[in-house]
């Protein structure tokens, strides 16, 4: 079965910390695609990044990054130099390939406040 | 194109009666998602069209919970005889399999709050 742990429910950082949120996940396919959204207050889920699991390459898109390990069956995400706008709840996600719609299969979320 | 849109934003109820939620894709979407969040959960899974045809649904949409897309583009989620438990953020997304490869990313409109009372 699916699975996506967030182990981490809140984090408080100050401004230009680095920070780190866990994504573990349980699936049994070998084809499978990782996602990190962000819910910031207004409620409305963003799309971040998606990486497929054939892809082990660490991403970088300014200051944030991915870092996934499938020895480890993580998908870790990383805000260098926080900022207050940074605030808001991350949800990891996983979906298979094959399944019909593959639909999201989410974790419970890390709340992340930074403040100044 | 916007994005997508929900209908209405905010809702409240009283126990028992009936709520429709309406959702208005992305125009080229193929793909349309039902999602619920509660306080302090990640969104959970409820059903998916393809076009028209609803072709997967969710243990936890009971027989009081009914989606359809009539016409292939917009989506109602309609509730009947709501309950205390059904209070919650209902969320909708679209995608297109065509526009992107592999795993669909999904586009989320900003929900439609339910508080039953």
């Amino acid at each position: 079965a699916q699975k996506v742990t967030q182990a981490q429910t809140e984090i408080s950082v100050v401004e230009k910390e680095d920070v780190t949120l866990d994504c573990v996940y349980e699936t049994r396919d070998t084809t499978y695609y990782l996602f990190w959204y962000k819910q910031p207050p207004s409620g409305e889920l963003v799309f971040l990044i998606r990486r497929n699991s054939f892809d082990e390459q660490n991403e970088i898109s300014g200051r944030y990054s991915w870092n996934f390990q499938k020895s480890t069956s993580s998908f870790n995400f990383t805000i260098t130099a926080s900022q207050v706008v940074d605030s808001a709840v991350y949800f990891c996600a996983l979906s298979e390939e094959g399944q019909a719609g593959t639909a999201l299969i989410f974790g419970k979320g890390t709340t992340l406040s930074v403040s100044s | 194109d916007t994005g997508v849109s929900q209908d209405p934003r905010h809702k409240i109820t009283k126990r028992g009666q009936n709520v429709t939620f309406r959702c208005d894709p992305i125009s080229e979407h193929n793909r349309l998602y039902w999602y619920r969040q509660t306080l302090g959960q990640g969104p959970e899974f409820l059903t998916y069209f393809q076009n028209e045809a609803q072709l997967e649904k969710s243990r936890l949409l009971s027989d009081r919970f009914s989606a359809e897309r009539p016409k292939g583009s917009f989506s109602t989620l309609e509730i009947q005889r709501t309950e205390q438990g059904d209070s919650a953020m209902y969320l909708c997304a679209s995608s297109s399999r065509r526009l992107s490869s592999g795993a669909n990313v999904l586009t989320f409109g900003a929900g439609s709050r339910l508080t039953v009372l």
